[in-house]
């Protein structure tokens, strides 16, 4: 089944613990991206990649860090998470052209 | 900022035909609109795209004006599964090297039964 996996898909953790969250999609798309949901803010773009080894800010990069070093995986990495990084977390994959985005099911992120 | 605009939220009564407008006055000749929907706190699902013609397909049919500033995703037969937030985005084709994607905040569509 094609899909776009994450994981964890809940997680509470600590002010400057580092995490990781995963984004699988097993449909060898070249676009990858990372989104973020906030309430009355809609999604807005975390870091997005065109294929491996290139990425590229979004809108709201500041506090995040992402790595494309396989086609299918595409990690959020946040060094010292912030309160203010509460938030749920969507990736999502597209092929090339004027493709659809596949999203993954969310990972719902809370910091103490 | 968003590169669209829509109305906060809508009502539509089941079964009756759902129209939901968007405007984008300021698409580039290469973007594209794309349409998703997200119900409750799941992952947003496509619904349907378009450049410059009429599109349509199982889910929902797509009328993209002539001047391409605005358009409307039409569902034809509301259910209540159809409740749910629907965003329209911009989107640039993959000819270009910048692809960054903005979503607003949506149309709360309410299907009334």
């Amino acid at each position: 089944e094609a899909q776009v996996t994450q994981n964890p898909r809940y997680l509470i953790t600590v002010t400057g613990k580092k995490l990781t969250v995963t984004c699988s999609q097993n449909m060898n798309h070249e676009y990858m991206s990372w989104y973020r949901q906030d309430p009355g803010l809609g999604l807005r773009q975390i870091y997005y990649s065109m294929n491996v080894e290139v990425t590229d800010k979004g809108d709201v990069p500041e506090g995040y860090k992402v790595s494309r070093k396989e086609k299918r995986n595409f990690p959020l990495i946040l060094e010292s998470p912030s309160p203010n990084q509460t938030s749920l977390y969507f990736c999502a994959s597209s092929s090339g052209g004027a493709g659809e985005q596949f999203f993954g099911p969310g990972t719902r992120l809370t910091v103490l | 900022d968003a590169k669209t605009t829509q109305p906060p939220s809508m009502d539509c009564a089941e079964g009756r035909a759902a129209n939901l407008p968007c405007n984008h006055s300021t698409i580039s000749g290469n973007e594209y609109v794309y349409w998703y929907r997200q119900i409750h706190s799941q992952g947003p699902q496509y619904i349907i795209h378009g450049l410059k013609n009429n599109e349509t397909n199982e889910m929902a049919s797509l009328i993209i004006t002539e001047d391409r500033k605005s358009s409307t995703l039409i569902l034809p037969h509301a259910t209540l599964r159809d409740t749910a937030v629907y965003y329209c985005i911009v989107r640039v084709g993959w000819e270009t090297s910048y692809d960054k994607v903005i979503f607003g905040p949506g149309t709360s569509l309410s299907v009334i039964p």
